[in-house]
């Protein structure tokens, strides 16, 4: 069964930071995309930042893009989110998602996200 | 960025009731869209990919349907555990964005 799991979120202050990590199991890790959706309070789902099988090629956001980064380590099976420069707006619960499998053509076709972690809370407030 | 308008943003309906959701996409994204079920308090689930495949595990009274850029998901006969926010999503390109969901409400 694949199970993602969250940690690291808190109380942060505006222009802070915070590391999230996730941690997954079940499935081989390193197959897969991996990706950071988010959800402010009330509000709907917004993607983040995602992150090659191999940990090379990532894409972010234009909301977050200089200021999150995103990685993986696939000898741990985890996923990281480095957040810097923390403003109000960022405020959401973090889910950690898996993509779907990919195929000989890429991953493309896979770019959905399959599995969902039960996320961390950030609250950025002064 | 590509844009989903989800509509309507609020559906109220009964047990046995048929169902559809709207997604429409600012341009043309193929059949690279996916289709989630979120309920209060937890995290989404994946319903339908690739504009309509029944992703596995999940009812057969779900199904999806479109290409370009308008879409439907339809509920055949609504159930007492489908009631939920629904969220459509495009992955044809990046930024990957989201609708702005739909409530389906008990009526």
């Amino acid at each position: 069964e694949v199970h993602l799991m969250e940690s690291g979120g808190g109380l942060v202050q505006p222009g802070g930071s915070r590391r999230l990590s996730c941690v997954a199991s079940g499935f081989i890790f390193n197959d897969y995309e991996m990706n950071w959706v988010r959800q402010a309070p009330g509000k709907g789902l917004e993607w983040v930042s995602n992150i090659s099988r191999s940990g090379i090629s990532t894409h972010s956001a234009d909301s977050v893009r200089g200021r999150f980064i995103i990685s993986r380590d696939n000898a741990k099976n985890s996923l990281f989110l480095q957040m810097n420069n923390l403003r109000d707006e960022d405020t959401a619960i973090y889910y950690c998602a898996r993509g779907g499998r990919c195929t000989s053509d890429g991953c493309h076709s896979a770019a959905f996200f399959q599995h969902w972690g039960q996320g961390t809370v950030v609250t950025v407030s002064s | 960025d590509i844009q989903m308008t989800q509509s309507p943003s609020t559906l109220s309906a009964s047990v046995g009731d048929r169902v559809t959701i709207t997604c429409r996409a600012s341009q043309n994204i193929y059949d690279w869209l996916a289709w989630y079920q979120q309920k209060p308090g937890k995290a989404p689930n994946l319903l339908i990919y690739k504009a309509s495949t029944l992703e596995s595990g999940v009812p057969s009274r779900f199904s999806g349907s479109g290409s370009g850029t308008e879409f439907t998901l339809t509920i055949s006969s609504l159930q007492p555990d489908d009631f939920a926010t629904y969220y459509c999503q495009q992955y044809n390109s990046y930024s990957w964005t989201f609708g702005q969901g739909t409530k389906v409400e008990i009526k």
